[in-house]
């Protein structure tokens, strides 16, 4: 059975602090690997990935896939409180076009 | 501002009724999706339409729920008869599927819907 397993369920840091969220998959036929940020409401979208070691980049995040190892890391620097949120994980499969969430890591940042 | 609404936003109802959950998709997108999210089982895919017709329904339990697109600007989402275990929010998200393939980085969530039943 395809799934996305997702660690630590939750993380409690003070500001400042850099974070290291892991995705963890088994999906037959993958295609791609996304992260979303869920604050109160609906998910946004963060990083799409495709390919093994490389890395994609938006401001203090950052995300690398690892084909070989079945696994991705969401890297968070110099947190703030605005990026308390859950963070989601999902994996596109290629066959049947099907699209699997992990249950997220749910992030506190205090100040 | 371009986005997806949901109504209602939320609903409390008793076992057995019926609920409909509705979705206005962002024009222009020829794809919209049903996700279901719970604290125990996340956020799961319940099905998803292109141009009004179902692509996949695989994840939507299908003895009580149904969906459909009547037109290209309402997708809604029923439960009938609904039990407790339908408790949780459902996010509806429009998108694009070109070339046979959804594009999950282009989807855009609606804020959901938050059901209880009693």
């Amino acid at each position: 059975e395809d799934k996305v397993v997702q660690s630590p369920l939750s993380l409690v840091v003070h500001e400042g602090d850099t974070v290291t969220l892991n995705c963890s998959y088994e999906v037959t036929n993958f295609r791609s690997l996304l992260w979303y940020k869920q604050e109160k409401k609906a998910p946004t979208f963060l990083f799409m990935l495709t390919s093994s070691g490389i890395e994609k980049k938006s401001g203090r995040l950052s995300s690398i896939l690892d084909k070989k190892e079945l696994s991705s890391i969401l890297n968070i620097t110099a947190t703030q409180t605005g990026d308390s949120a859950i963070y989601l994980c999902a994996v596109e499969a290629v066959t049947g076009n099907q699209f699997y969430f992990g249950t997220g890591t749910s992030l506190t940042v205090i100040p | 501002d371009a986005r997806v609404t949901q109504t209602p936003r939320h609903k409390v109802t008793e076992m057995g009724q019926e609920v409909t959950m509705r979705c206005q998709p962002i024009l222009g997108h020829n794809t919209v999706f049903w996700y279901r999210q719970t604290m125990m089982q996340g956020l799961e895919l319940l099905a998803y339409f292109r141009n009004r017709a179902p692509l996949d329904d695989s994840g939507m339990p299908k003895d009580r729920f149904s969906a459909e697109m009547p037109d290209a600007t309402l997708a809604t989402l029923k439960i009938q008869p609904s039990e407790p275990r339908d408790s949780a929010v459902y996010f509806c998200a429009s998108g694009l599927v070109r070339d046979g393939r959804a594009w999950w980085d282009e989807q855009f969530f609606g804020p959901g819907t938050r059901l209880t039943v009693l």
